[in-house]
């Protein structure tokens, strides 16, 4: 899993709670990115961020947020107004001049109870 | 929105066998790259191959590329029970850091 990590690994959520994830990368890496994976999907892009302090929405934005404060930071909150969040979350990185390889955390399994 | 499908969505082969799947793609790109993720883990970057590529080696594994029929193939030699895992392909469209991600083929190798 590279120099990213994650957390938590599980995380169980009440319904109408926000829950924020984890998301560091020691790469030095200028780009960050959050997918979602249901089972039997693949990947699918919430949001991106090619640099610090600014990011953008992905494919499936809506009900979650994030921040890019940090260069080496990307949490990302999974707000109350996402209808079925409960889902296999995966954090990646890349470099701007490599950005096809991306390198991926372990993953936050979030359950909504 | 995920524009690759792969093929078959699962295959399950004997240690030693050659394993392949397929990615379809539905509109021109700039590379293909192939991920694998064991079960419950992140993905692992395999190999990347780009629009003016056919074909591309990386140890047991072979990626070929077709951009008149936008399929892509990726066979694994000699298969190890360490090779059981899903395969998924990515493909870009442009330049602007985003890739979009297939369903997968799970593959199982029988010791």
């Amino acid at each position: 899993d590279g120099g990213i990590t994650q957390s938590p690994k599980y995380l169980f959520r009440k319904e109408g709670q926000n829950v924020t994830l984890s998301c560091e990368q020691n790469l030095n890496h200028d780009a960050m990115y959050w997918y979602r994976q249901d089972p039997g999907q693949g990947l699918r892009l919430i949001y991106y961020s090619q640099i610090v302090n600014d990011f953008q929405k992905g494919d499936i934005a809506e009900g979650y947020s994030v921040s890019r404060e940090k260069k080496e930071s990307f949490p990302l909150t999974v707000t109350s107004a996402q209808k079925n969040p409960t889902a296999f979350y995966l954090c990646a990185s890349s470099s701007r001049a490599f950005y096809n390889e991306q390198f991926f955390g372990p993953g936050t399994r979030l359950t909504v109870l | 929105s995920q524009q690759g499908e792969e093929d078959p969505q699962a295959l399950s082969i004997q240690e030693g066998e050659n394993a392949t799947m397929n990615c379809s793609y539905k509109t021109s790109i700039n590379n293909l790259q192939w991920y694998r993720q064991n079960s419950g883990r992140g993905l692992v970057h395999l190999i990347l191959i780009r629009s003016n590529e056919r074909e591309k080696h990386s140890g047991r594994l072979r990626v070929t590329l077709d951009t008149s029929k936008k399929s892509s193939s990726l066979l694994i030699t000699a298969s190890r029970a360490a090779d059981t895992a899903s395969y998924f392909c990515a493909t870009d469209l442009s330049n602007d850091y985003k890739l979009s991600f297939g369903a997968g083929t799970t593959v199982t190798v029988r010791a």
